[in-house]
């Protein structure tokens, strides 16, 4: 069972970039997709993007493309998500998940997930 | 654009059985968009209850199932318990990498 770790809240100026990231073990990093997900106070999941390292280019929904930047280092079997451009409605908590797949690049739904980093901006 | 749809309400008896559906603004829900689900309950992480339409995670008791039900994927939960209470979500896979979520179903048993 892959397992994923994410790194502590914090807290950054309008305008600023945070990357927040998301170490996996138990699983084979390389060919699981990772992605990652947000949810602001009181809404819904919302997927932003995700990445299959063994792939290497990153798939982004269209709302954050172009202020969105996803990368994996195999070597430490950890994703990252930077996210530029903060905003207030930014403030969310950041979710990785993963799709632990056997097959590279099959999907099936998310089976594993992070606790989550707050992300707050705030001035 | 293509939306996910799930209803914004539902409620439950103890021991009844509810089924949720997860659907599209256009177009059918099939096998290809890999429906999932998953369960959130406040200030927790969401917790992965059928991937891939219809598989379970173990440790994901047998009494929540998911199918598909016409133009929709389904997920039942049969002898709902005050423990079911929470956000439930689904997953779909829209091809080329990207996945989109449902606005979630606020599942109350009462």
């Amino acid at each position: 069972q892959v397992q994923l770790m994410q790194a502590g809240p914090e807290v950054k100026k309008p305008g600023s970039s945070v990357k927040v990231s998301c170490r996996a073990s138990g699983g084979t990093f390389r060919s699981n997709a990772l992605s990652w997900v947000r949810q602001a106070p009181g809404q819904g999941l919302e997927w932003m993007g995700g990445i299959i390292p063994i792939f290497g280019a990153p798939n982004y929904a269209q709302r954050f493309q172009g202020r969105l930047t996803i990368t994996a280092d195999e070597s430490t079997a950890t994703a990252y998500m930077e996210l530029n451009g903060l905003r207030s409605d930014d403030t969310a908590i950041y979710y990785c998940a993963s799709e632990n797949t056997v097959v590279p690049g099959a999907r099936e739904g998310f089976g594993s997930w992070g606790p989550g980093t707050l992300v707050t901006v705030s001035s | 654009q293509t939306v996910v749809t799930q209803e914004p309400s539902f409620s439950v008896s103890p021991g009844g059985t509810v089924i949720l559906t997860c659907g599209l603004t256009s177009g059918s829900v099939s096998g290809s968009y890999h429906p999932s689900w998953y369960q959130q309950t406040p200030g927790q992480a969401p917790r992965t209850l059928v991937y891939n339409t219809y598989d379970r995670p173990s440790g994901v008791p047998a009494r929540f199932s998911g199918s598909m039900l016409g133009s929709k994927a389904a997920l039942t939960i049969t002898g709902a318990e005050a423990d079911d209470e929470g956000d439930y979500y689904c997953a779909l896979y829209m091809g080329n990498g990207v996945w989109a979520f449902g606005g979630g179903t606020k599942l109350a048993v009462l």
